[in-house]
């Protein structure tokens, strides 16, 4: 059974600074790997599709990168903003079509 | 930009009324989702459906059923609400399923907070 594992839970770091969030997963056969952003009370935004084949994606200040051999990904998010205050999840997409989720890492940008 | 919209973005109920969730998306998807998201659990898939009448059921189906007559609308129906019902609730669609070509991104609605009384 795939699991998806979050570290840390939370963050907060200052204004400007870049920062790492990390996913892990334990099978690592997987279809592709995607990165959401959650305001309080609302919806998933995507931010990141990596497919099973690719290294990593870019957007903007963001960067996600895949391991699948090991299982991992991280998620660069360079000079934070305030605006960028939200919880980050990944999930990973295998088998009977559904997205598995971690439990997310509430990210706050200080001013 | 695709556009997923869910017919309330909070809803209150009482113990044993049937309640219908509306998703609608306009960028013409084949596969539509439904989750429901509570602390410490995460987002789990209750169904799923891969075009018009077909459905699959997804972790935790036991409760509820769903309904797609036309390719952008899925709903989520509680047959007889229940308090352990109480959750927030996320649609989705996407273009493509899993292991077929194209893109498989799942986008996703605002949500409908529902509380069962």
């Amino acid at each position: 059974k795939q699991e998806v594992t979050q570290i840390p839970a939370a963050l907060s770091v200052p204004e400007g600074e870049n920062l790492v969030l990390n996913c892990s997963f334990t099978d690592s056969a997987i279809y592709n790997l995607q990165w959401f952003r959650q305001d309080p009370g609302k919806g998933l935004t995507s931010l990141l599709l990596i497919q099973s084949s690719q290294r990593e994606q870019t957007s903007g200040r963001l960067n996600a990168s895949l391991d699948k051999s090991s299982g991992r990904s991280t998620l660069y998010i360079a000079a934070s903003q305030p605006g960028d205050s939200a919880t980050y999840l990944c999930a990973v997409a295998g088998g009977a079509q559904k997205l598995v989720f971690g439990q997310g890492t509430r990210l706050t940008i200080n001013p | 930009d695709v556009k997923v919209t869910q017919s309330s973005r909070y809803l209150v109920k009482r113990t044993g009324e049937k309640v219908f969730l509306e998703c609608v998306q306009d960028m013409d998807h084949e596969n539509m989702f439904w989750y429901r998201q509570d602390p410490g659990l995460g987002l789990r898939l209750i169904y799923f459906s891969y075009d018009v009448k077909m459905k699959e059921k997804g972790d935790i189906p036991e409760g509820y059923s769903v309904s797609r007559e036309k390719k952008e609308r899925f709903s989520l129906i509680l047959e007889s609400a229940s308090t352990n019902q109480t959750s927030m609730y996320l649609c989705a669609s996407s273009l493509r399923l899993f292991g077929t070509s194209g893109n498989h991104e799942q986008f996703f609605g605002p949500g409908t907070r529902l509380t069962v009384l």
